[in-house]
């Protein structure tokens, strides 16, 4: 597609519930990224994919954190037991190249799902 | 670790006047360099990015950004803001050597321009 998008845009679930946020990166792009952006924040590093393989989780804050990208392309960031300290806008970016906007980092984001826990 | 300081929170100007937003990272050697913009109707557009070579970089919508390194800063510059500059600015660092390059962010500075 043109650009990243991101489904859905909003969405409202009651703690203990699962959620599942959906990214469709640029085609072809190799590298995508989830970032967690929570109110008067930075986008804060969740996790990294290069195509399929998920090299590196190290900023999912729990294991109730999961994403996968199966075939490369579209990638799926699901919380399970959402608690309301979960609750932010979550980004996916994509990037061309195996590090980023061929070897140079840069970052093509989606608009963001905003998620609210009550 | 890589880290990026935005010691300014909230900028408020008036439209026409002069614009600097700070920007301080904590690496090593020379990373790359990024800010980006983010607002409700655009999303997260580049506005520039330092790599290397000259240090002034120029960007988008008439900013530009000059690499300091003595001082560790990118600090982001516009001679005259436009009503439509109003957003929040971030500051991205990307450490150019290893296996993947994660870009790390500062807390943003939101810009307030008044008529």
């Amino acid at each position: 597609g043109a650009g990243v998008s991101q489904s859905p845009r909003y969405k409202v679930a009651k703690r203990g519930q699962d959620v599942a946020l959906r990214c469709d990166p640029i085609s072809g792009h190799v590298s995508l990224f989830w970032y967690q952006q929570a109110l008067g924040q930075g986008p804060e590093f969740l996790t990294y994919f290069q195509n399929e393989a998920q090299l590196d989780k190290s900023g999912l804050p729990s294991d109730r954190f999961f994403a996968e990208r199966p075939e490369g392309s579209v990638s799926t960031l699901k919380i399970q037991r959402t608690q309301q300290e979960d609750s932010a806008v979550y980004l996916c970016a994509s990037s061309h190249g195996l590090a980023g906007g061929g070897g140079t980092g840069e970052l093509f984001f989606g608009e963001g799902s905003r998620l609210t826990v009550l | 670790a890589q880290s990026v300081t935005q010691p300014d929170i909230h900028i408020t100007v008036s439209e026409g006047a002069s614009l600097e937003l700070r920007c301080n990272y904590s690496y090593g050697a020379t990373p790359y360099l990024f800010w980006y913009v983010q607002s409700p109707d655009q999303g997260h557009p580049l506005l520039l990015k330092y790599f290397s070579g000259d240090t002034l970089v120029q960007g988008i919508k008439g900013f530009e950004a000059e690499f300091k390194r003595s001082q560790s800063s990118f600090n982001l510059r516009k001679p005259s803001v436009h009503w439509s500059d109003a957003a929040e600015y971030f500051c991205a660092v990307v450490d150019p050597i290893g296996g993947y390059q994660k870009v790390t962010f500062g807390i943003g500075t939101k810009l307030q321009v008044i008529p």
